[in-house]
């Protein structure tokens, strides 16, 4: 099973600055990555597929990048609606697995 | 609009069994590979099941291997997971999702808003 490591698990940021989210694979998932935000109460939302394609109507400011084992989701000027629970996935290998995730909260 | 909706959680007790539903609309169903996902209150996401668009390949996690079965009409827009042998780690909100691809569960474009299963005596 391929291990989803995120961090930090949580980070601080104040609105308008920029926030770096990490992911690590135990082994290369390519580019078989995506991301999720997630409020509370609410299910998840896809941000990122493929490590670095938007996923429809998600906002130039979230951007992805790696791949390998190493990956990264930037988010350029943080806004109010941003502050929320990130996860990552893989999607090259059974079982897909997620990371345990990012809480982003205000600073 | 692309919709799924999930029913069918509840209280069960431990060593029994439950019945989910997910109601999909909005796209051609039959035309892609559905998914079930859970996440244990104040926890993270774990995948559980995935099966194809003509449910011709279908996995589980290890954890539900032999207690939980995937199925899906194709006639009826429906994904049904049945969940047998339940456990208190069983616990937890379960979300139907969409994979953006027929055959192979790739990344989850879609997601219900979840039913809550709690698995307690």
């Amino acid at each position: 099973e391929i291990v989803m490591t995120q961090s930090p698990a949580t980070l601080s940021v104040s609105p308008g600055e920029r926030a770096t989210l990490s992911c690590r694979a135990s082994q290369s998932v390519s580019s078989n990555l995506a991301w999720y935000q997630q409020k509370p109460g609410q299910a998840p939302r896809l941000l990122i597929y493929g490590a670095s394609t938007r996923a429809t109507g998600i906002p130039a400011r979230f951007s992805g990048s790696g791949s390998g084992t190493e990956f990264t989701l930037t988010i350029s000027s943080l806004q109010s609606e941003d502050f929320a629970v990130y996860y990552c996935q893989q999607y090259n290998n059974w079982p897909r697995t997620f990371g345990q995730g990012t809480r982003l909260e205000i600073k | 609009e692309v919709q799924l909706v999930e029913s069918g959680g509840g209280l069960v007790k431990p060593g029994g069994s439950l019945r989910l539903s997910c109601a999909a609309s909005g796209f051609t169903f039959s035309s892609y590979s559905m998914n079930w996902v859970r996440q244990a209150p104040g926890k993270g996401l774990e995948w559980v099941s995935s099966i194809s668009s003509s449910s011709s390949y279908i996995y589980y996690a290890d954890s539900v291997k032999g207690r939980f079965t995937i199925s899906r009409d194709n006639a009826k827009n429906s994904l049904y997971l049945q969940m047998n042998s339940l456990r208190a780690e069983d616990t937890a909100v379960y979300y139907c999702a969409r994979a953006a691809s027929p055959e192979v569960a790739t990344f989850f474009d879609y997601w219900g808003q979840g039913t809550l299963v709690t698995v307690s005596s």
